[in-house]
């Protein structure tokens, strides 16, 4: 099936640094949604982009959809313990089905007071 | 809070035994998604319904598993006849008009021994 790689898979940080990871498919995206998951809990949306080139901030949280389509990348800006989680890219794939959205395996990221 | 809900969180089965579990959408949302996720991996998809109309199913969704929302607010998932590859985290999402932005629920964790 389609698949988006996302990168690195872990990361371990001390706080205050700045966080960048990003997803890349073979396959073009009509959108791109930054979601993090705490351990036991659903993913909560971080940041929604919906046309290609745009870029988005939510507080520390920058994400960008490509402008191929085809990969988005999301920074986080000055580190804090609360960081801590896993941080998923996911998208809708162009022409392909109106309710799937396709998930990366995740990137964990540990924050070091 | 007016977010997406599950009931339960939890849920422990033998082998065999049928499950079923409950999902609140945000009350203006006339679409709902169910996925399946497993440790270390990223949601995947298993179906969605427009109002009342189940309108995608993945092949992830064997016939041992079925879905309802028969008044186009709350869904039920059940699982019949459980087995160990069915434990995994249950998560409902919703979504107001297109696919766009998906917010998910808290998940129901099941175990099935």
């Amino acid at each position: 099936g389609q698949q988006l790689n996302q990168s690195p898979q872990s990361m371990f940080i001390q706080e205050g640094e700045d966080v960048s990871m990003n997803c890349t498919s073979s396959s073009i995206f009509n959108t791109w949604l930054w979601y993090k998951q705490d351990p036991g809990e659903g993913p909560v949306l971080l940041i929604a982009l919906y046309k290609a080139g745009e870029l988005t901030s939510n507080g520390r949280l920058t994400a960008q959809f490509g402008i191929t389509r085809k990969d988005s990348f999301l920074n986080i800006s000055a580190s804090i313990p609360s960081d801590v989680g896993i941080y998923f890219c996911a998208g809708q794939l162009s022409g392909g089905s109106q309710g799937n959205l396709i998930f990366g395996k995740g990137t964990k990221l540990s924050v070091k007071p | 809070d007016t977010g997406v809900s599950q009931d339960p969180r939890h849920k422990i089965t033998k082998r065999g035994q049928n499950v079923t579990f409950r999902c609140d959408p945000i009350s203006e949302h006339n679409r709902l998604y169910w996925y399946r996720q497993t440790l270390g991996q990223g949601p995947e998809f298993l179906t969605y319904f427009q109002n009342e109309a189940q309108l995608e199913k993945s092949r992830l969704l064997s016939d041992r598993f079925s879905a309802e929302r028969p008044k186009g607010s709350f869904s039920t998932l059940e699982i019949q006849r459980t087995e160990q590859g069915d434990s995994a985290m249950y998560l409902c999402a919703s979504s107001l008009g297109g696919p766009g932005t998906q917010y998910f629920g808290p998940g129901t964790r099941l175990l099935v021994l």
